[in-house]
């Protein structure tokens, strides 16, 4: 078990640009989910998959944002055209859950995305 | 509206002393979670609370839920400086056809020798 891996661990970016993090979670893990967290803040779900399917989006998700996972294993998060408030911590979890069986979701270290 | 509410957001002691971290939630749930985050570090879980009067103990840190009354604590017994971090609660609920975890905003704890 090497645990939930995500990349970058930091990016920098400038207002406008399109930025993309990548998350490896737990390899028998069929379900992964994004987040979004600010400093002195909870996580913010932003988006769930089971295996490949993304079953649920938060209202919160912009069009500007969109994920993927495309094979039912990694997961990528895109967000277009970056603004100051996208700043914050990315968190990706996942979990192995069967129908309405919830076990809990391990969590990466985080992408910090930060805008310039 | 949805809502989990903890209490203190922030709390600083000395080694040894007990405390107790409260959260709340606003609708029905038959499942809450504890997590520790250290500063830039993942969130790790503690705790799973899957019913009324669940209580869960791991070393100095003790965890319970009351559904009716909507409320769990974490109890912190002679607390010593490596409990130093922000713990979490997140309740999971019922969202159309699936579920999804509520947070609360973290309670930051510092513990000095």
């Amino acid at each position: 078990d090497t645990g939930v891996s995500q990349d970058p661990r930091h990016k920098i970016t400038k207002r406008g640009q399109n930025v993309t993090f990548r998350c490896d979670p737990i390899s028998e893990h069929n379900r992964l989910y994004w987040y979004r967290q600010t400093l002195g803040q909870g996580p913010e779900f932003l988006t769930y998959f089971q295996n490949e399917a993304q079953l649920e989006k938060s209202r919160l998700l912009s069009d500007r944002f969109s994920a993927e996972r495309p094979k039912g294993s990694f997961s990528t998060l895109e967000i277009q055209r970056t603004e100051q408030g996208d700043s914050a911590m990315y968190l990706c979890a996942s979990s192995l859950g069967t129908g309405q069986g919830r076990q809990p979701q391990h969590f990466g270290d985080g992408t910090r995305l930060s805008i310039l | 509206e949805l809502k989990v509410e903890q209490n203190p957001l922030f709390l600083s002691m000395q080694e040894g002393k007990n405390y107790t971290i409260y959260c709340n939630y606003s609708t029905t749930s038959d499942r809450l979670y504890w997590y520790r985050q250290d500063p830039g570090k993942s969130l790790e879980s503690l705790f799973v609370l899957l019913s009324n009067g669940a209580v869960k103990q791991e070393g100095r840190l003790m965890a319970s839920l009351d559904t009716k009354a909507r409320l769990s604590t974490l109890h912190i017994t002679a607390a010593v400086h490596d409990l130093s971090a922000t713990y979490f609660c997140a309740v999971d609920m019922r969202m159309d056809s699936n579920y999804q975890l509520i947070w609360g905003a973290g309670t930051k704890l510092i513990i000095k020798p």
